[in-house]
């Protein structure tokens, strides 16, 4: 079982490049959500969807976009990288959100670099 | 304003001996608590939760209290081994009946087991 797959694993981008961070997941699960962890801070959440074609906001959305068209699959979108995007990003799933806090299984990050 | 706080940075213990880290939180709405154990180049991985009608949780050698009261927690690691070293972030949940909206983390705590 691959659980969640993130590509890629190092990135280097210029201020106002666009790229694509990719997530994927083979367990079947209904929640998807991206994170990103700075120095000194803990992880903070950026988007999630909660099925297929249903994606929302988290704590820190601006300068990125998500879609969700397959169970599978949740890429993140940044449309004109800044160096405040530098960061290490995890892309996490889990079976459902019912509030109960349910465990999320992580990928192992992308770590981003904007010049 | 951060509502998980975990105020020590680094801990460490020798090989053998309890490990004890702490957690603060300032959110009263906080219904269930997990721990995240992760390793470099790896994402967190689930490692104990607690729901907040509970005030202890046990899994073999991690204990997590909860003082609801005091609005702290700690995870207990008895004994502590060497490949408890890793960094581990506290989290919290909202019961909010959605939940889709993640967990907060804490900015984690670097435990390292001294041989």
């Amino acid at each position: 079982n691959a659980g969640v797959t993130q590509t890629p694993k190092f990135q280097v981008l210029k201020t106002g490049q666009s790229m694509t961070l990719q997530c994927a997941q083979d367990m079947n699960h209904e929640y998807m959500s991206w994170y990103r962890q700075d120095p000194g801070m803990g992880l903070r959440l950026i988007h999630y969807s909660v099925g297929a074609g249903i994606t929302d906001q988290g704590e820190v959305p601006n300068g990125y976009n998500v879609s969700r068209s397959t169970t599978e699959d949740f890429p993140l979108r940044l449309l004109s990288a800044a160096p405040s995007q530098t960061s290490v990003y995890f892309c996490a799933s889990s079976y459902s959100w019912t509030g109960g806090g349910e465990k999320l299984f992580f990928g192992s990050g992308t770590q981003l670099s904007v010049l | 304003d951060q509502q998980v706080k975990q105020n020590s940075p680094s801990l460490s213990v020798q090989e053998g001996r309890i490990s004890i880290l702490n957690c603060d939180y300032t959110n009263s709405m906080f219904d269930y608590f997990l721990w995240y154990k992760k390793y470099p180049a790896e994402g967190p991985t689930f490692l104990i939760s607690i729901s907040s009608i509970k005030d202890k949780n046990e899994d073999g050698r991690f204990t997590v209290f909860l003082n609801k009261s005091a609005k702290h927690l700690s995870l207990h690691i008895v004994p502590s081994q060497p490949g408890d070293s890793a960094v581990y972030f506290c989290a919290a949940s909202l019961y909010s009946g959605g939940g889709a909206d993640g967990l907060t983390f804490g900015k984690g705590t670097h435990l390292i087991i001294q041989p």
